[in-house]
């Protein structure tokens, strides 16, 4: 057990639609990052926020969102769903933004968009 | 965007036998790293690497950063069946702190 709490674990739902998922981090990490896994692109990094900030953006779609709120829970938002949309999400935690301390991961939400 | 290459990108061997799996990328990273993922379960750290040239062990687990900063290598000796999962390297540069994967590498371990 990583520490890091994703919900739900398991979503399907239907094309056009808007899901939001939920992330804990470990206790005491500030940093929180949000990963897709699909079978045609692999691990991609999709944004960071650190401590409530917004920290790094990556290939994320603009009909995605992510927030992290002042009990450092993190959310992400994807609305107008698509089928290629259906992948795994991961969310992992760190202690501090930077410096040589590594993410954990959760053990992801799986998206299914029908 | 940075992209590593990872093979072999699959791997079926008998328990017992060492294994080697590797990365490559057309970027310099300043930072290494392994990861396992077993079915149902996210990415577990193996083994992390910080310096061109280092070589650090975890167990029956060896990973080395390349001198060049362009590749990384991981080794598993006296392969178990506990070993079987996708392994995945990643890298990153700069103060960046997000990472870059592998498409990783599928082990399968024969009795």
């Amino acid at each position: 057990d990583s520490g890091v709490t994703q919900t739900p674990k398991h979503l399907i739902t239907a094309t056009g639609q808007r899901v939001t998922l939920r992330c804990s981090p470990r206790s005491g990490d500030l940093s929180v990052y949000w990963y897709q896994q699909s079978l045609d692109q692999g691990l991609q990094f999709l944004i960071q926020y650190y401590n409530g900030e917004e920290r790094a953006k990556g290939n994320i779609l603009e009909r995605f969102s992510a927030q992290q709120f002042p009990d450092l829970h993190s959310e992400l938002n994807l609305s107008s769903l698509e089928l290629g949309d259906s992948a795994l999400y991961f969310c992992a935690s760190s202690v501090v933004g930077q410096g040589n301390t590594e993410a954990f991961f959760g053990q992801g939400t799986r998206l299914t968009v029908v | 965007g940075q992209q590593l290459n990872q093979s072999p990108q699959s791997m079926f061997i008998q328990e017992g036998e060492d294994v080697s799996m590797n990365c490559t990328s057309s970027s310099i990273f300043n930072t290494w790293l392994w990861y396992k993922q077993e079915p149902g379960e996210g990415p577990v750290l193996l083994i992390a690497l910080y310096k061109a040239g280092e070589l650090t062990s975890n167990g029956r687990l060896t990973a080395q950063f390349g001198i060049t900063r362009k590749d990384s290598f991981l080794n598993i000796s006296a392969s178990i069946p506990s070993d079987v999962g996708i392994y995945f390297c990643a890298g990153r540069t700069g103060s960046a702190r997000q990472l870059t994967f592998g498409s990783g590498t599928q082990l399968t371990v024969l009795p």
